[in-house]
């Protein structure tokens, strides 16, 4: 069964620092991975997705892919207190599958 | 707006009662997906349209859980003799990959979802 593993945190940090999110995953065949906000009572937005080895940058986010180890992390720079949200990873595509998995997402708190 | 709605928002029932969601994509968007989430939990997938055609279900699937998309616009879920268990948020999300082909491509747009409330 695959698996997406996030730490629940909640990771706290101070407003304008970096907020790093990370997200392991357990089948090599997964070809495509993506970072999802969720404020609390809302649905998922997605924020990044990434295909390949190496760093993707989107204003404040940059997301990262080690396809070798397995991880999948979201950096958020300078930090605000309106990015305080769960950060859902998820993954999709091994056998061709549009079924994603989701990890149970990470709670990130920025304090002013 | 044209994203993906969903209704009602909210909806509390009894235990053993039946509900109905429904699910409107957006427009021109041939894939539908179902997912529930409970709290603390990654959203799950429940079951997933091709247009009409409901191509996967998952295992976990009561057959107390029926979908639709019977013309391949908007779509029902619905849960018979509901159970405590099946409280949740139900989310629906589209996704149209067009001109491009394979699951690489295939970004899924959430709905509000619908958050349901067994007593």
């Amino acid at each position: 069964q695959k698996e997406v593993e996030q730490n629940s945190g909640p990771l706290s940090v101070p407003e304008g620092a970096i907020a790093s999110l990370n997200c392991t995953y357990s089948d090599r065949g997964s070809q495509s991975f993506f970072w999802y906000r969720q404020y609390s009572g809302k649905s998922p937005e997605l924020i990044m997705s990434i295909y390949s080895n190496g760093d993707k940058e989107d204003g404040r986010f940059t997301a990262q892919l080690n396809k070798a180890s397995q991880y999948v992390s979201l950096l958020i720079r300078d930090s605000q207190p309106s990015d305080s949200a769960t950060y859902l990873c998820a993954e999709r595509g091994s056998g061709g599958s549009y079924i994603p998995t989701f990890g149970r997402g990470t709670s990130l708190i920025v304090h002013p | 707006d044209t994203g993906v709605s969903q209704n009602p928002r909210h909806k509390i029932t009894k235990r053993g009662q039946n509900v109905t969601f429904r699910c409107d994509p957006i427009s021109e968007h041939n894939r539908l997906y179902w997912y529930r989430q409970t709290l603390g939990q990654g959203p799950e997938f429940l079951t997933y349209f091709q247009n009409e055609a409901q191509l996967e279900k998952s295992r976990l699937l009561s057959d107390r859980f029926s979908a639709e998309r019977p013309k391949g616009s908007f779509s029902t879920l619905e849960i018979q003799r509901t159970e405590q268990g099946d409280s949740a948020m139900y989310l629906c999300a589209s996704s149209d990959p067009s001109g491009r082909q394979g699951p690489r491509w295939d970004t899924q747009y959430f709905g509000p979802g619908t958050r349901l409330t067994v007593l």
